[in-house]
């Protein structure tokens, strides 16, 4: 069975600075998906990227890129210029591409940014 | 376009009381599902739904049962409440299987059983 780790549970940043969330998965599959999901106190979950695993380009929206390192099974989210809104937690996920029912959520990464 | 509506927000049960957890999605998804997310925890999958009338079992079916009968609710049922299901309870939804936009969630419900 997949599964992901978070293995930094809090995480601070200056505003405007940047910051590195890490995750790592276990996998025995060569197709897969992998996402950032961020989770603000409203508890709504907001998908922030997405990376398809026969990609070897990083995914980038606007100031959050990913470093996506398959052999090493890495995939971590770096968040530039860092803003207060960013605070929230941060959610790792794995999806198979044959198994389309089961997304796998790490334990999540809490950010905090400081003014 | 109000995406996914979960209702109640919060919820107090005592120990043996059962309750429905609503969920409608206005999106038009095929896919629905239910999780449930613990302190320190990812989010572990309860139910799922690939369309009106058919549902399955996900990672913690224990203690639940869900319906589809149209393709906008996916109601969560909980019989005999216990304290294990104290947590926060999340519906989700996604065309097909998520991959291109994700699953979109509701803001959860928090549930106490005491």
């Amino acid at each position: 069975a997949q599964t992901v780790t978070q293995s930094q549970p809090e995480m601070s940043v200056q505003e405007a600075e940047t910051v590195t969330l890490s995750c790592t998965y276990d996998t025995s599959e060569s197709d897969y998906y992998l996402f950032w999901y961020k989770q603000p106190p409203s508890r709504q979950m907001i998908l922030v990227i997405r990376q398809e695993a026969y990609k070897q380009q990083n995914a980038t929206e606007n100031r959050f890129s990913v470093n996506f390192q398959k052999a090493a099974k890495s995939f971590s989210l770096k968040i530039s210029d860092s803003q207060l809104g960013d605070a929230a937690m941060y959610f790792c996920a794995y999806r198979s591409a044959m198994v389309r029912n089961k997304l796998v959520f790490g334990a999540g990464t809490i950010l905090r940014v400081k003014s | 376009n109000a995406g996914v509506t979960q209702t109640p927000k919060f919820r107090i049960l005592k120990i043996g009381q059962s309750m429905t957890l609503q969920c409608t999605q206005d999106m038009n998804h095929n896919y629905m599902y239910w999780y449930r997310q613990d302190p320190g925890m990812g989010l572990k999958l309860i139910y799922y739904s690939v369309g009106a009338g058919i549902t399955d079992k996900g990672e913690v079916p224990n203690g639940y049962n869900v319906s589809r009968s149209t393709t906008e609710d996916f109601p969560l049922r909980l019989e005999l409440a216990a304290p294990s299901q104290t947590s926060v309870y999340f519906c989700a939804s996604s065309y097909g299987g998520g991959l291109i936009y994700g699953y979109t969630f509701g803001s959860g419900t928090r549930l106490t059983v005491v």
